[in-house]
C-alpha cells in the first residue's frame, strides 16, 4: 500500500516563503505531484517531480529526494489568494491511479 | 476545450434513494478516475476506468457502489440505497493516458438526508 504524511495546517504570512513537506511510502512509483484545493473547489494541477531535484514554476517550486521517500512544495512572495490545501500524491506503479496525502491547510495572514 | 464537467453540483437524497453522478472527460481524454473527499480530508480514491473497462475499482465499497464509463456518454458513478455515511463530495478527474496530471472536475456535493 501507499502512506503519505503532510503537516495538517502551516500559517505564514503575505511576502514570505513557506515550505510544506511530504514523506511517502510505497512499493514503487512515478513521480510525486502537488494539487493545490480553495474551500468548495477543485483540486488543480501544481506541478510534478520524476526525478530527483527540484522544479520551478513561477512562484512555486517541488523538489523530491527518492532515496529519502520526501518532498516538499515551496511557495514564494505568499499572496492571499495561496490560501488553500496542498496535497501531495503519488501515482504508484501498483494502482496506476494518484494516492493523496491528506492535505496540508495554508493560511496566509495579512 | 472545456473542462471535466461533472453533473450535479449539489444532490440531496433521502436515506434508501439512488443517486447517480455523471462525469463527462476533457476532450481525447479516455482515462477517467473517481475520488471521494469527507469535509477536512484528503482525496480517496474510489476507482480508475477506461474507456468500457473498469481498471481498479479496490477503492469502491462492494457493495452499494458501482461506476461505468460507455463508449459514448460520461462516465456515471452510481450509488444504490444511500445511507448517511455517503454525504462527501464526488470529483472525478480524467488524463488523456497514464499519466501524472489529472485534471478534476469541480464535484458532486452528495448529502444524504
Amino acid at each position: 500500500g501507499q502512506s503519505l504524511e503532510q503537516p495538517s495546517e502551516v500559517t505564514a504570512v503575505e511576502g514570505a516563503i513557506v515550505q510544506i513537506n511530504c514523506t511517502y511510502q510505497t512499493s514503487g512509483f512515478y513521480g510525486l505531484s502537488w494539487y493545490q484545493q480553495h474551500d468548495g473547489g477543485a483540486p488543480t494541477f501544481l506541478s510534478y517531480n520524476g526525478l530527483d531535484g527540484l522544479e520551478e514554476t513561477g512562484r512555486f517550486s517541488s523538489f523530491l529526494s527518492r532515496s529519502d521517500s520526501y518532498g516538499y512544495l515551496l511557495l514564494q512572495e505568499l499572496q492571499m489568494k495561496d490560501s488553500a490545501s496542498y496535497f501531495c500524491a503519488v501515482l504508484d506503479t501498483g494502482r496506476r491511479a494518484l494516492t493523496f496525502g491528506s492535505g496540508t491547510r495554508l493560511q496566509v495572514q495579512p | 476545450n472545456a473542462g471535466v464537467m461533472q453533473n450535479p453540483r449539489h444532490l440531496v437524497r433521502r436515506r434508501g434513494q439512488e443517486a447517480r453522478l455523471r462525469c463527462s472527460p476533457m476532450k481525447g481524454h479516455s482515462h477517467v478516475y473517481w475520488y471521494r473527499q469527507l469535509p477536512e480530508e484528503g482525496l480517496k480514491f474510489m476507482v480508475y476506468l477506461q474507456k468500457e473497462n473498469i481498471i481498479d475499482e479496490s477503492g469502491m465499497p462492494k457493495e452499494r457502489f458501482s461506476a461505468e464509463f460507455p463508449k459514448e456518454g460520461p462516465s456515471i458513478l452510481r450509488i444504490q440505497q444511500v445511507v448517511r455515511g455517503d454525504s462527501a463530495a464526488y470529483f472525478c478527474a480524467s488524463s488523456p493516458n497514464q499519466n501524472t496530471e489529472a485534471f478534476f472536475g469541480q464535484g458532486t456535493r452528495l448529502t444524504v438526508v
